[in-house]
């Protein structure tokens, strides 16, 4: 099983829908969670860090399930510009700080 | 304006050359990281350093080489070691902090001819 799971899609959603993607961690000891976005050909860019009792930044929402060991992101009200890959991360914290990814959802917004 | 600058962009090398990538970043972080990304793939980590003068190796050191003399620079040199160099490398940074938010340079396109 790998260490963080996600669908890879692509999800095809209309503008203003509302979407969400789950990713799943096998480390029950992670401390840190962390959703990215990545565009085509380019960096990933932090899009939000996950705390524990949740967080939402404007149509973003952000949730950590630990019994199930497993994130979410929401996406309300989706636009064009939201087409990206969406990479989730998690610190294992066992002495290494580095994140473990996931291969990333590929999310494609049509008019 | 701070950040991660990494060069080249893009790379081209012949099959047996060893060849080096820079990573610097000017954010005053203590940890830095380079990972690997095959199309299609998420991030795989090469190589981390927590502090100056000290680095670990992480799940697919093979084939690659860093060094970490100065806070803000940690160049990552991929070897003729390295079966299968292809690939799009990413140089990350982060603070001392326990939530290790990561901030990610915008990359180096190695292509091995």
């Amino acid at each position: 099983r790998k260490e963080v799971e996600q669908d890879p899609g692509p999800f095809n959603v209309p503008e203003g829908a509302t979407v969400a993607f789950n990713c799943t961690y096998s480390n029950s000891a992670s401390q840190s969670f962390f959703w990215y976005r990545q565009d085509c050909r380019k960096e990933p860019k932090l899009l939000m860090s996950v705390y524990s009792s949740g967080n939402e930044d404007g149509r973003f929402t952000a949730q950590l399930n630990r019994a199930s060991q497993y994130i979410s992101l929401l996406i309300r009200d989706s636009k064009l510009s939201d087409s990206a890959t969406y990479l989730c991360a998690v610190n294992g914290y066992t002495g290494r700080r580095a994140l473990t990814f996931g291969s990333g959802t590929r999310l494609q917004v049509q008019p | 304006d701070g950040g991660i600058t990494q060069s080249p962009k893009y790379l081209f090398r012949k099959e047996g050359q060893n060849v080096t990538l820079s990573c610097e970043q000017n954010l005053n972080h203590d940890a830095m990281y380079w990972y690997r990304q095959d199309p299609g793939q998420g991030l795989r980590l090469i190589y981390y350093s927590q502090i100056v003068n000290d680095f670990q190796k992480g799940d697919i050191a093979e084939g690659y080489s860093v060094s970490r003399e100065k806070k803000e620079s940690f160049p990552l040199t991929v070897t003729s070691a390295q079966k299968n160099p292809t690939a799009f490398y990413l140089c990350a940074s982060s603070d001392d902090s326990s939530y290790n938010e990561q901030f990610f340079g915008p990359g180096t396109r190695l292509t091995v001819l």
